[in-house]
């Protein structure tokens, strides 16, 4: 078990630009979720999967973001048109059911 | 959204003392999480509570949710600088997210 892995660390893009960032969550868990924190607040949350199917979706979620589970194991989050104000850390987590989630190192997302 | 507020949002202490941090709310939530996480990393899970007024503790943490499952807190006995850290509290309910509080960061000074 080597945890949940978020790749790239982080990220430095042009206003403009597309990201996408990816999450290897543990392979035993069936949920997955994609939080947002600014510095000096707690996360927000933006989607979460159940296998394949995402379930859920956050207000927080512009259309210019886009997540995606495929086959229930990897997910990755795409923020398209990055604005300045999508600076953040992204943060991915797993669970197996409803117990406590396990959270990755995260991806820090600065646009400029 | 349901919102948990923590208290206090900063705290700087010795070494040896102790503390309490709180996480309060309006809503009634069916678990409560506590996280700590340091800098430049993910939170992650000390503790989850799921009965009204139960207590759990973990070396020298103790963590109590209370009666009517609003609010919780987590104290912490003879602070040592390895607790340095970002304390965050969660709520869930029978839905499939958690939500996170303003978190508390705790400075203990050598």
């Amino acid at each position: 078990d080597t945890g949940v892995s978020q790749n790239p660390r982080h990220k430095i893009t042009k206003r403009g630009q597309n990201v996408t960032f990816r999450c290897d969550p543990i392979s035993e868990h069936n949920r997955l979720y994609w939080y947002r924190q600014t510095l000096g607040q707690g996360p927000e949350f933006l989607t979460y999967f159940q296998n394949e199917a995402q379930l859920e979706k956050s207000r927080l979620l512009s259309d210019r973001f886009s997540a995606e589970r495929p086959k229930g194991s990897f997910s990755t989050l795409e923020i398209q048109r990055t604005e300045q104000g999508d600076s953040a850390m992204y943060l991915c987590a797993s669970s197996f059911a409803n117990y406590g989630y396990t959270f990755g190192s995260g991806t820090r997302l600065t646009v400029v | 959204t349901q919102l948990l507020e923590q208290s206090p949002q900063f705290l700087s202490i010795q070494e040896g003392e102790n503390l309490t941090v709180y996480c309060n709310s309006s809503s009634v939530f069916s678990s409560l999480q506590w996280y700590r996480q340091e800098p430049g990393e993910g939170p992650v899970l000390l503790v989850t509570v799921v009965t009204g007024g139960e207590v759990k503790k973990l070396k020298r943490l103790t963590f109590q949710f209370g009666d009517a499952r609003k609010d919780s807190s987590l104290h912490i006995t003879a602070a040592q600088p390895g607790d340095t850290g970002l304390y965050l509290c969660a709520g869930g309910n029978t839905g499939n997210q958690f939500y996170f509080g303003t978190g508390t960061s705790l400075t203990v000074i050598p």
